[in-house]
This record gives structure tokens, C-alpha cells and sequence, in this order.
């Protein structure tokens, strides 16, 4: 089946020590998202990739980054992990780009719950 | 700023009746609304999507209404099961992105 995958599905780390997360998907979707998700609080978009052109939310802290070396894969490398950063990574992707007439459902991967110590 | 604001209290209902979730929005007028749901530790997975010029639209037991005038969008789960449990998240495009409200979380007991 197609599907978003993310590894791990679990992980803990250290404060300031970096972290990679890791999204595929078999989709062939041209958009891929991540977003951060809290306790209790809606899904937070970070950043997202129309092919390979990377749009960075405004408010999305520099610590965070991404890489899409290729249309499947797609990395979220948090630099130096606060205490705040502890919540779950949700990968997500699109067909298309939505618009703000078009729309496109996005399909999520199971997340990825992050703690860090 | 658009904002996207859904009941944060829980929904507590029985098994067989009909549950309603409301989703509202202001500072904006978007063309569309998506609704999702999520189990907890899991992404939400998309439902339905309702455009501006559609009043009602209907998926099994779902239906979600949309109304500009009241800036609103309601969700309703008709012959409510307990595998329906779940928190639903409504979103809109605000410049073609997704912004997603914090979800409303329903409990149908048998």
C-alpha cells in the first residue's frame, strides 16, 4: 500500500544534542510537510517542499532544518533540542501544492514522539 | 491574524446518538475546509472536504455543513459507534497552506 513512513517512531535525546527524523513516502507526492504537534494543541506547519523548493514558516525556529535529497525523502535535523522541542513530528504530503481555491488532503505518517532530557 | 478556533472540551456522548463538533474561523473567508481525525499517537487522517458554495456534504455517517454568513463549519457523526472516539481536527487554507485548529476530542460510550 502507498503510505508515509517515519523512523523512529520513538526518540529520545538530549538537550543540545541533534537529532535527525526521517519521513519517506511511496506516494510520489510533489509536497512533503512536517509539522510539530503538542499535547492537546493542533499540528503546527514548520516548513514544506514543493519539489525541491523549500518555503520556511516565519516563525519556525533556526534550529530547526530540512533536506529532501529526492522526491520520497525528507529529513527534519533539530540542531540543538531544547526542553521544548519534546512533542510529536508529523510528516506529512500533497499531490499538488493547494491554493486558496484548490485543495489537496494531505496524507500524515504515524509520527514521530520526541523527547528530550 | 486568521484564526481557527474548535470546542478544546471534550465530547462525551452514547453509542447510537448524534454527535456535533463546531469549527470556526475568523479574519478570513476560505474557500474550502478540510476535516480530519486523529487517534492518539497516530496523524490524522483526512475525511472530507466542504468548498464555499456547498452547504452540506455527506461521507457514510459523516456530515459536515459550512456556513460563510456565521464563519462556522459543523461536524456531524450520525449513529455515533464507539469506534468513533477520536479527536477531529478541522483546517482551512489561509494562502494555500493548512492551518489546523486544535481538534475536538469525542468519546462515544456504548
Amino acid at each position: 500500500d502507498a503510505m508515509v513512513i517515519q523512523n523512529p517512531r520513538y526518540q529520545v535525546t538530549q538537550f543540545g544534542k541533534p537529532v535527525t527524523l526521517s519521513c519517506s513516502q511511496t506516494l510520489n507526492h510533489n509536497v512533503m510537510y512536517w509539522y510539530q504537534q503538542k499535547s492537546s494543541q493542533a499540528p503546527k506547519l514548520l516548513f514544506h517542499y514543493y519539489d525541491k523548493d523549500f518555503n520556511n514558516e516565519a516563525d519556525t525556529p533556526d534550529n530547526f532544518q530540512s533536506r529532501r535529497p529526492n522526491t520520497s525523502f525528507c529529513f527534519l535535523d533539530i540542531r540543538s533540542p531544547g526542553l521544548g522541542d519534546t512533542a510529536m513530528y508529523l510528516c506529512a504530503t500533497s499531490r499538488e501544492k493547494g491554493g486558496p481555491s484548490e485543495s489537496y488532503e494531505q496524507y500524515f505518517g504515524p509520527g514521530t514522539r520526541l523527547t528530550v532530557t | 491574524s486568521q484564526k481557527i478556533e474548535q470546542n478544546s472540551e471534550a465530547l462525551n456522548i452514547q453509542e447510537g446518538k448524534t454527535a456535533t463538533l463546531t469549527c470556526n474561523y475568523t479574519n478570513y473567508s476560505p474557500a474550502y475546509l478540510q476535516w480530519y481525525r486523529q487517534d492518539p499517537g497516530r496523524g490524522p487522517v483526512f475525511l472530507l472536504l466542504i468548498r464555499e458554495n456547498e452547504k452540506e456534504k455527506r461521507k457514510e455517517r459523516l456530515k459536515v455543513t459550512f456556513d460563510t454568513t456565521l464563519k462556522q463549519s459543523l461536524f456531524h457523526v450520525t449513529a455515533s459507534q464507539p469506534a468513533d472516539s477520536a479527536t477531529y481536527l478541522c483546517a482551512f487554507p489561509p494562502g494555500g497552506k493548512l492551518i489546523f485548529g486544535q481538534g475536538t476530542e469525542l468519546s462515544v460510550k456504548p
